[in-house]
């Protein structure tokens, strides 16, 4: 069964820091999603990563994967408050991206 | 382009009542996907359709029912609401199932009395 694991579950973070959140996934896959969520708000996309060692950035994020280590990072720089979210990654189950298996959630949380 | 559009965005129910919740996916997208999300949880995988067939079903009792139409827009039916079906249903569509990307709705918040 396919499970997908994030921590820290909670990060609160000053501005200006730099931090890494894990993600783990306990079967082979060859891409993993990172999405953004607002509270009350849907999911945004940030990242999909496609194969072994890719690598994106936007902005003061950078999402990485190792599928061999089965994880993905998703690291911070320079934190600002307007980072402050629930980031989640995602697993596709079977090849379907339709058929996401989501880690619980890391809520980030951005002090000055 | 519009995006993704459920409707409504927010319901509540009682307990035993029944609820359909609408999705249109993105124009040119054929596969539509139904997540439930608890509060403080992460999204959970209910349905997909593509091309008006189900292509997959996660693990949810067979109180929950879902439909795609011809022009690929989608309906998720609950039945016999329970309190613990509270939550945020979001509809998600891709062009092919293999598609890069999986876009959101804004969801249907439902809530049980």
């Amino acid at each position: 069964e396919l499970k997908v694991e994030q921590n820290p579950l909670f990060l609160s973070m000053q501005e200006g820091k730099n931090y890494t959140i894990y993600c783990n996934y306990s079967t082979t896959s060859d891409r993993l999603y990172w999405y953004r969520q607002d509270p009350g708000k849907s999911l945004e996309s940030l990242f999909v990563l496609l194969s072994n060692g890719a690598v994106k950035q936007e902005g003061r994020l950078m999402a990485s994967l190792d599928t061999k280590a089965r994880l993905s990072t998703l690291h911070i720089t320079a934190a600002v408050h307007d980072l402050s979210a629930t980031y989640f990654c995602a697993v596709p189950k079977g090849g379907s991206q339709g058929n996401l298996i989501f880690g619980k959630g890391t809520k980030l949380s951005v002090k000055p | 382009d519009a995006g993704v559009t459920q409707s409504p965005t927010h319901l509540i129910k009682t307990r035993g009542q029944h609820v359909t919740l609408r999705c249109s996916p993105i124009s040119g997208h054929k596969s539509v996907s139904w997540y439930q999300q608890v509060l403080g949880q992460g999204p959970q995988f209910i349905f997909q359709y593509y091309e008006k067939e189900e292509r997959g079903r996660g693990n949810f009792p067979d109180r929950f029912s879902a439909r795609q139409f011809p022009n690929y827009s989608s309906e998720l039916n609950v039945n016999a609401l329970l309190l613990g079906d509270s939550a945020l249903y979001l509809c998600a569509s891709s062009f092919p199932p293999r598609g890069e990307k999986l876009f959101f709705g804004s969801g249907t918040q439902l809530s049980v009395l």
